[in-house]
């Protein structure tokens, strides 16, 4: 079992509707992470967020956007959604957004649009 | 060029056979590497690190070559649950330059 949990593990939704996607660690971890992830592609990174701030914002379309409520919860409020969004969606954490600490894993959310 | 690269298989192994991948990246600053295992439809898991000595945890055994940039990862005694997708992960200078490599598929074959 992963000690990140990520909700719901699947989401079907329209290119109008609103939804979020969560995850959440409790291994005192202080750096979180959004990944997609396409079929037979490795995971590209979204966004980074450092002791609850947003420190990274890998160009992704504001259609896309992360809430960090605190240290242990990581969104990913979702909207106007279009179907090559369609993918993967994994969390994960590390104990510092640092090199040299290894990045741990949320099993995803597997997202589609209609 | 991308900046990770992989050898992406798929490697076809016997049973108990030693099987080695390899991985090259292109920028020289790059400080950290991981190997991750990723199963079909799961999230990638980490596997090890990866030391400039070298490192050995049981069957697998990882290598850091700077001069030539690229690392390794060798398997002995393959076990049929070994089949899965093997992701090279470089961090560069920061820990904002995370990059997967495209990953080497694995099966195992009785």
């Amino acid at each position: 079992d992963t000690e990140v949990t990520q909700t719901p593990k699947h989401l079907v939704m329209g290119m109008t509707n609103k939804k979020s996607l969560k995850c959440e660690q409790h291994m005192g971890h202080r750096a979180m992470y959004w990944y997609k992830q396409k079929a037979k592609k490795p995971p590209e990174l979204m966004f980074v967020y450092s002791y609850e701030k947003l420190s990274i914002n890998e160009s992704v379309p504001s259609r896309f956007s992360p809430e960090c409520p605190n240290s242990s919860l990581l969104n990913l409020h979702l909207h106007a959604l279009q179907p090559e969004d369609s993918a993967l969606y994994l969390c994960a954490s590390s104990k510092e957004a640092s090199l040299n600490q290894p990045q741990h894993f949320g099993d995803g959310t597997r997202l589609s649009i209609l | 060029r991308k900046e990770v690269e992989q050898d992406p298989g798929p490697f076809n192994v016997p049973e108990g056979a030693t099987v080695a991948f390899n991985c090259t990246y292109s920028n020289s600053a790059s400080q950290s590497f991981f190997w991750y295992r990723q199963d079909c439809r799961k999230e990638p898991k980490l596997l090890m690190s990866v030391y400039s000595s070298g490192n050995e945890d049981g069957r697998f055994t990882a290598q850091l070559n700077r001069a030539s940039q690229y690392i390794s990862l060798l398997i002995r005694d393959s076990k049929l649950s070994d089949s899965a997708t093997y992701l090279c992960v470089v961090f560069k200078t920061s820990y904002d330059k995370v990059i997967f490599g495209p990953g080497t598929s694995l099966s195992v074959i009785p």
